[in-house]
């Protein structure tokens, strides 16, 4: 059965430092891959997505996630933290067959220290 | 475009009563889905349709819970009756085809005392 899983449901950085948020999903078939946010009292929004072609993908906000099919993971990564980037982040993935459907992880929630 | 609308954004409502949440999903896109959000739960699917026609209500949590979409431009989520435990957020969002990037409504906060 498909799932995803976020490693640690609250990760904290200091404003400036490295943000990495953990993907890794199980299927046996390359999935679509997707990252969104989530900021209080809005709907979610697409950070970026992978369907096919290049691995590393980039995204808003200097956002940008890998996907290695040897470790099944799609991490989400940033260089340099920012204060309006603390905000809840929502991984999800797609099996290209057998209906599309999509299942979204549990949702990792970014603190951002001044 | 004016992405996915939703209403109402508010609604408290006493046990017991109908609810009735309705969604207007980007034009052109043709898969809907119902969302809820809660703290104790997280995000969970509750149904989505694929031109205009339900293809999961597996997580329609009982049958208190409906969902119609008479038309490519309107869906509607009912309650009924409505019970404190349904309290959440409600989502509704829509993609241009199965599987592609889904885009939120700004959700409807529903309050039941």
């Amino acid at each position: 059965a498909q799932s995803v899983t976020q490693l640690g449901s609250h990760v904290s950085v200091s404003e400036g430092a490295l943000v990495l948020l953990r993907c890794n999903y199980s299927s046996s078939v390359p999935p679509y891959l997707f990252w969104y946010v989530q900021y209080p009292n809005q709907g979610l929004q697409l950070l970026l997505k992978y369907t096919t072609g290049a691995t590393l993908v980039k995204g808003i906000n200097g956002f940008e996630a890998e996907f290695k099919k040897s470790e099944t993971s799609f991490h989400l990564t940033k260089p340099s933290a920012h204060m309006s980037d603390a905000a809840e982040y929502f991984c999800a993935v797609t099996l290209a067959t057998g209906g599309f459907k999509t299942i979204f992880g549990a949702g990792t929630r970014l603190f951002v220290k001044a | 475009d004016a992405g996915v609308i939703q209403s109402p954004r508010h609604e408290v409502t006493e046990m017991g009563q109908e609810v009735t949440l309705r969604c207007k999903p980007i034009s052109g896109h043709n898969s809907l889905f119902w969302y809820r959000q809660t703290m104790m739960r997280g995000l969970e699917l509750l149904i989505y349709f694929n031109n205009n026609v339900p293809i999961d209500d597996s997580g329609m949590p009982e049958d208190r819970f409906s969902a119609k979409m008479p038309n490519a431009s309107f869906s509607t989520l009912k309650i009924q009756p409505s019970e404190p435990r349904d309290s959440a957020v409600y989502f509704c969002a829509s993609s241009q085809q199965q599987g592609y990037e889904q885009y939120f409504g700004p959700g409807t906060r529903l309050t039941v005392t």
